[in-house]
């Protein structure tokens, strides 16, 4: 079974300090995906990488696909309180074709 | 076509009772996806479908479980003799493979079931 392991489980910070938020498995994945998530709603798609060695930017948000594809990272530069959420990575393998998802990080950032 | 849908939003029932919960997908999209989230979890893969065929289940999905996507449109699952700890929100995402690719999926706003 493929796990993805997501560090920080909870991060509480304060309006514009950064922060980086982890996803890392011991599987290679062919693609990975953050989403995030508000409370009672569904996922919403923030950003998809495939290349190993990849960085996507997404304004403050910046994701980075390790070179072996097994893990990523998401980092944020000056948090605003309109970033909290439920961020989740989820990792797309060759073999199987759904979504393994990580079990997230809540991140709270207070005005 | 603004994405999936999901229908109910919420569903409360009681413990013993059937509920079945309704997906429809983007349009053009082959694969449909359902999922489960409990509280503080990331979501749990229970079962997928390309176009009308299910293809991969998850052992989450017991035998009280069950999904159908007839047309290959919409989706619905069942569960039959509901018991508390299938209290949960369940989510449905499609995407569209074709080639060998899989595009990104997309998830609806899920369905939040209480099971008293």
């Amino acid at each position: 079974t493929q796990l993805l392991e997501q560090s920080p489980q909870f991060l509480s910070i304060q309006e514009g300090e950064n922060l980086t938020v982890y996803c890392n498995s011991s599987s290679v994945f062919s693609s990975l995906q953050w989403y995030r998530q508000e409370p009672g709603e569904g996922p919403v798609l923030l950003v998809t990488v495939v290349t190993g060695g990849e960085v996507k930017k997404l304004k403050r948000l910046t994701f980075q696909f390790g070179d072996a594809r097994k893990d990523s990272s998401l980092h944020i530069t000056a948090a605003q309180p309109g970033d909290t959420g439920l961020y989740l990575c989820a990792g797309l393998d060759t073999g199987r074709r759904a979504l393994t998802f990580g079990s997230g990080t809540r991140l709270q950032v207070q005005p | 076509d603004t994405g999936v849908s999901q229908d109910p939003r919420h569903k409360i029932t009681k413990r013993g009772q059937n509920v079945t919960f309704r997906c429809d997908p983007i349009s053009e999209h082959n694969r449909l996806y359902w999922y489960r989230q409990t509280l503080g979890q990331g979501p749990e893969f229970l079962t997928y479908f390309q176009n009308e065929a299910q293809l991969e289940k998850s052992r989450l999905l017991s035998d009280r479980f069950s999904a159908e996507r007839p047309k290959g449109s919409f989706s619905t699952l069942e569960i039959q003799r509901t018991e508390q700890g299938d209290s949960a929100m369940y989510l449905c995402a499609s995407s569209l493979a074709f080639g060998g690719v899989n595009t990104e999926a997309f998830f609806g706003q899920g369905t939040r079931l209480t099971v008293v």
